[in-house]
């Protein structure tokens, strides 16, 4: 079936350490993009990408990094400038010509201690 | 810049009522709205994607509507069950871009369904 792979499920950092979420899709998808999403709040952009090796920063990069080698694949790591990480962290992919459809995969917690 | 509200944040109801959740943005230079379904601990999955063209979509027991000018679109869910309990997210893309990666969301109403 295909889809949209987040890994882990749950994850415990200590402060000042850097985490990275996976993403892997199988939709053959051009565009991937990082959503974080606090509670009783809508999701706010971090990074999205339309193509290999390229992306572009969204409402709220600061302290966040990304890279884009495969298609398949947009990992996304929360540095220790991230000064408030804990959140719920989205992943999801669309055709570029399939405009504003999104596929979202099942998400990663992330809670620093 | 756009704002995407949603009214009430939380709603209970019991089963079986056909219940209106609503969605109001503040500019109406839309390209699409989109509706979505989100369970606890879940991702978001798409129930309905209008375009601006559009007057209204339907899907099963749903069926959402759209009025540009007012900024305002509503998902109706008819005889609802406990299984629609969940977060229903609309969002909103600017037509100045059509791109997805400018979704502006809305923060989401809880829909509980009491058996």
């Amino acid at each position: 079936d295909g889809g949209i792979t987040q890994s882990p499920k749950y994850l415990f950092r200590k402060e000042g350490q850097n985490v990275t979420l996976s993403c892997e899709q199988n939709l053959n998808h051009d565009a991937m993009y990082w959503y974080r999403q606090d509670p009783g709040q809508g999701l706010r952009l971090i990074y999205y990408s339309q193509i290999v090796n390229d992306f572009q920063k969204g409402d709220i990069a600061e302290g966040y990094s990304v890279s884009r080698e495969k298609k398949e694949s947009f990992p996304l790591t929360v540095t220790s400038a991230q000064k408030n990480p804990t959140a719920f962290y989205l992943c999801a992919s669309s055709t570029l010509s399939g405009v504003g459809e999104l596929f979202f995969g099942e998400g990663s917690r992330l809670t620093v201690l | 810049k756009q704002e995407v509200t949603q009214i009430p944040a939380a709603l209970s109801v019991p089963e079986g009522e056909n219940l209106v959740l609503n969605c109001s943005f503040t500019d109406s230079a839309i390209y699409n709205l989109q509706w979505f379904r989100q369970d606890p601990g879940k991702g978001l999955t798409s129930l309905l994607l209008i375009q601006s063209s559009q007057r209204e979509q339907t899907s099963g027991r749903l069926n959402a509507s759209l009025d540009k000018s007012s900024g305002r679109s509503t998902l109706y869910i008819a005889a609802s069950q406990p299984g629609d309990s969940a977060t229903y997210l609309c969002a909103v893309t600017p037509i100045s871009s059509g791109s997805a990666r400018q979704l502006t969301f809305g923060s989401g109403t809880q829909l509980t369904v009491l058996p």
